[in-house]
């Protein structure tokens, strides 16, 4: 157990529809990282905050956002979904704001779009 | 043309032989940062190392070990006397620079450890 835990595990939704991740870092954590793999895609970096400001940024479609919130965890918002957006999500963690350093990853959810 | 290459799609071997993974990568930049994941069955991802393209000493942990040689562009993978629990994907990647826009993983070698 990484200590990183998301929400949902699983969601299934309909095309054109928004959800929200959500990510817990390990405490004592102040980055968050976001990434989505998919049989299409492989694995992608999405973005990453660093005590509530985003400090990197990937392959980010202009439909998802994210953000850090003051207790340092996260949500990833997916809006307008395609089926192409049907994923697994994952979210990582790391104590300090250095881009890519020792990341501790989270279960993932799977996001499945009809 | 693909930023990280993992030609080896599948690899299997018995328990206790040693295996190595390749990965090559492609970059003009002379500052870039090399990546493997590992990801079990279970599906979770696992940050093996990073490593920074001024430090070309080889990294050892344990039963792993990581051989980067900028002539060759690769940062290959070795795992000694490999066990069951070692049978996973894994994943190479490149980030050219830390904005987060040019981070390339690879295809990824699954690897099957056989008792």
């Amino acid at each position: 157990d990484s200590g990183v835990t998301q929400t949902p595990k699983h969601l299934i939704t309909a095309t054109g529809q928004r959800v929200t991740l959500r990510c817990s870092p390990r405490s004592g954590d102040l980055s968050v990282y976001w990434y989505q793999q998919s049989l299409d895609q492989g694995l992608q970096f999405l973005i990453q905050y660093y005590n509530g400001e985003e400090r990197a940024k990937g392959n980010i479609l202009e439909r998802f956002s994210a953000q850090q919130f003051p207790d340092l965890h996260s949500e990833l918002n997916l809006s307008s979904l395609e089926l192409g957006d049907s994923a697994l999500y994952f979210c990582a963690s790391s104590i300090r704001g250095q881009v890519f350093n020792e990341q501790y990853f989270g279960p993932g959810t799977r996001l499945t779009v009809t | 043309a693909q930023k990280v290459t993992q030609a080896q799609t599948e690899i299997s071997v018995v328990e206790k032989e040693d295996v190595t993974l390749d990965c090559v990568y492609e970059t003009r930049d002379t500052t870039y940062y090399l990546f493997w994941y590992k990801q079990p069955p279970s599906g979770e991802l696992v940050f093996l190392i990073r490593r920074n393209s001024f430090d070309e000493q080889n990294e050892i942990s344990g039963r792993y070990s990581w051989n980067f040689q900028k002539s060759t562009s690769s940062f290959n993978f070795t795992i000694t006397a490999s066990q069951v629990v070692d049978s996973a994907v894994y994943f190479c990647a490149l980030s050219e620079d830390l904005t987060g826009n040019q981070f390339y993983f690879g295809t990824g070698t699954s690897l099957t450890v056989i008792p």
